[in-house]
């Protein structure tokens, strides 16, 4: 069935980086445009990036622009999210959602991976 | 960038109608998208382009859009329905998404 399952979440200390991967499966992953959202503690979603299916095309959210950088990999059916220079702020459960190319809308997620910035 | 505004929360009782609002300027041209997340879930698509409903989700959830104001409409509230609701849109000029702050629906 399709399924997104994200993974590489964990405790990390302020200034170091995190890659976060998604991986994709039971659909066309070439087909789609792939995003991360994030969802700090008791607070709303926040858009974080996006990838267009072919990878040409990528877009990143105010709050992680220059620090953040998003790839795909279609053979293998992932999507990555290199974080660098984490603060505190960026704690948060990262999700990742498939969105068919040029609907606008996310039509699957992911159940989110945890990323804890502290010292 | 665009801005999007939903009441934080939304009381309704059983088998009652719940409305929850988004608003954002001349929202009536933009297509709204709905997000339905239960406490420790992943979030899921209820409504998109303002009115489509994805397979499995029930007839009780509609929604509209125009002017500045969309709105997601849920009638026969259950208990169920318990979950934060979030609107998203497309913003033509950064070609961000954008979501709204999210709305927490209790049911009485």
């Amino acid at each position: 069935q399709v399924q997104l399952v994200e993974s590489g979440g964990g405790v990390v200390q302020p200034g170091k980086s995190l890659r976060l991967s998604c991986a994709a499966s039971g659909f066309i992953f070439s087909g789609y445009t792939m995003h991360w959202v994030r969802q700090a503690p008791g607070k709303g979603l926040a858009w974080v990036a996006l990838i267009s299916h072919d990878g040409n095309t990528l877009y990143y959210g105010d709050s992680v622009k220059g620090r953040v950088t998003i790839s795909r990999d279609n053979f293998d059916n992932t999507v990555n999210l290199q974080i660098n220079s984490l603060r505190t702020e960026d704690t948060a459960v990262y999700y990742c959602a498939r969105e068919l190319e040029g609907s606008l809308y996310m039509d699957v997620w992911g159940k989110g991976t945890t990323v804890t910035v502290s010292s | 960038s665009y801005v999007l505004t939903q009441p934080p929360s939304v009381s309704v009782a059983p088998g009652k109608t719940a409305r929850i609002t988004c608003g954002g300027n001349n929202i009536g041209i933009k297509s709204v998208h709905w997000y339905q997340q239960r406490p420790g879930q992943a979030p899921v698509l209820v409504i998109f382009y303002n009115t489509d409903r994805p397979s499995g989700i029930p007839e009780r959830f509609s929604g509209s859009n125009s002017g500045n104001t969309a709105t997601l409409t849920i009638s026969g509230v259950a208990a169920g329905d318990e979950a934060d609701y979030y609107c998203q849109v497309w913003d033509s000029g950064s070609h961000h998404r954008v979501f709204g702050g999210g709305t927490k629906l209790t049911v009485l």
